[in-house]
């Protein structure tokens, strides 16, 4: 799987977009971007995944850039509960044994 | 849909001791998975069953590692002669396994492992 790179740490103003960027230059081909979040005592929670078009769904958006080479996680509108740690995860479809989660980006939403 | 169980959600043992995870995963899911994770740093894959065949488990971290899920249900993670570097948490996620562009791992709260 690839390896992606990600900021360690972000703030973000409750009510005001979080933009989540990932770096995974070494992307291929089969290979999705999947994103995940921890919430303090949790387990990881599922966002969303793409392969190469933007996606949306209730919790986030994706945006894929055309090189593939990196994407950005919005939150469009970021609550106190959105604090937690951002993974993001590429990995080639149908091996979820394979999921290598980084040290991910912690975000703190402040009021 | 209820949701992955683990239980204990906290386990204290000393150093040598045995101890035993278990892990309930949502109803009909036939893909079951263990993870350890360590303070500040990601999940990391040890294990996991298809039904109740083991179908991957060379990243398990030792022979002291070892899972069952002996009717294709629950799971149990045993950690033999623990050591205090074994201390972690220990999360179990489940999915319905299709394989298809929409698998999500779905996890449970995992248990904490203090190794005294």
């Amino acid at each position: 799987d690839a390896k992606t790179t990600q900021p360690t740490s972000m703030d973000c103003a409750e009510g005001r977009a979080a933009n989540l960027p990932c770096n995974h230059s070494t992307i291929s081909g089969n290979e999705y971007v999947y994103w995940y979040r921890q919430i303090h005592s949790q387990g990881p929670q599922y966002i969303i995944h793409g392969l190469k078009n933007n996606e949306t769904n209730e919790m986030a958006s994706l945006i894929i850039t055309e090189d593939r080479k990196s994407s950005t996680l919005i939150l469009p509108h970021a609550t106190l509960r959105d604090t937690a740690v951002y993974y993001c995860i590429v990995r080639v479809a149908y091996n979820n044994n394979d999921m290598r989660f980084g040290a991910g980006t912690r975000l703190t939403v402040k009021p | 849909d209820t949701g992955v169980s683990q239980d204990p959600r906290h386990k204290i043992t000393k150093r040598g001791q045995n101890v035993t995870f278990r892990c309930d995963p949502i109803s009909e899911h036939n893909r079951l998975y263990w993870y350890r994770q360590t303070l500040g740093q990601g999940p990391e894959f040890l294990t996991y069953f298809q039904n109740e065949a083991q179908l991957e488990k060379s990243r398990l971290l030792s022979d002291r590692f070892s899972a069952e899920r002996p009717k294709g249900s629950f799971s149990t993670l045993e950690i033999q002669r623990t050591e205090q570097g074994d201390s972690a948490m220990y999360l179990c996620a489940s999915s319905d396994g299709t394989g298809g562009l929409n698998e999500k791992l779905f996890f449970g709260s995992g248990t904490q492992l203090s190794v005294l």
